[in-house]
């Protein structure tokens, strides 16, 4: 079965560092994948997406994430991080293109940034 | 342009009472799709509709049900209410359905409360 795995529930890192947010899929073929980010007050935003062609995305907010098929892997990162990062992110991963509002979701993770 | 709109914030049930919570998507936007994030669970979706019929639909009992209206705005219900179902309601729309249509814009959310 399909599956979205986020090892790190809680991540916290200090502002002006770097960040690498953990994901990774279970699914036979190539999928279509998302990272959102939920903030207080905010709702869930769509940070970037990866249909195909290039495997290093562009995202706003300054994230970038990696799609690496031999690892099912699609990474997050940000070179230096922000107070106003701080929220829940969540990877997320469709199946077709008939289901791409069909989102399977991970848990996600938790990042606090401190000063 | 205003975002997702969802009606009400809060909700109060007790078991066996049934529910419906409201959307209205972002002015233009065709495709509607509702989820529910609990502390357990994380984000499951429920189900998407586009131009008025359901497109898919998750893993969730009958009891869950919805519409969309020919103005997209959509409803859901949620018949004979189990302590379980407390959660926050998420609604999402999108200008497409399908990848054309992969970016979901997600309202503020529904909490419903089943005592």
């Amino acid at each position: 079965a399909q599956s979205v795995t986020q090892p790190d529930i809680h991540i916290t890192v200090s502002e002006g560092a770097s960040l690498e947010l953990r994901c990774n899929y279970s699914y036979g073929a190539t999928p279509y994948l998302f990272w959102y980010v939920q903030s207080p007050g905010q709702g869930l935003q769509l940070l970037l997406k990866y249909f195909s062609g290039d495997t290093l995305v562009q995202g706003i907010k300054g994230f970038e994430a990696e799609f690496k098929r031999s690892q099912s892997s699609f990474n997050l990162r940000k070179p230096s991080v922000h107070w106003s990062d701080a929220a829940e992110y969540f990877c997320a991963v469709a199946l077709d293109q008939t289901g791409a509002n069909n989102l399977f979701f991970g848990t996600g993770t938790r990042l606090t940034v401190i000063p | 342009k205003a975002g997702v709109t969802q009606t009400p914030r809060y909700l109060i049930k007790t078991r066996g009472q049934q529910v419906t919570l409201s959307c209205s998507p972002i002015s233009g936007h065709r495709s509607v799709s509702w989820y529910q994030q609990t502390p357990g669970q994380g984000l499951q979706f429920l189900f998407e509709y586009f131009s008025e019929t359901q497109r898919n639909k998750g893993n969730f009992p009958g009891r869950f049900s919805g519409r969309q209206f020919s103005n997209s705005r959509s409803e859901m219900n949620v018949s004979t209410l189990e302590l379980g179902d407390s959660a926050l309601y998420l609604c999402a729309s999108s200008l497409e359905a399908g990848l054309a249509g992969a970016k979901l814009y997600f309202g503020p959310g529904t909490r419903l409360l089943v005592l």
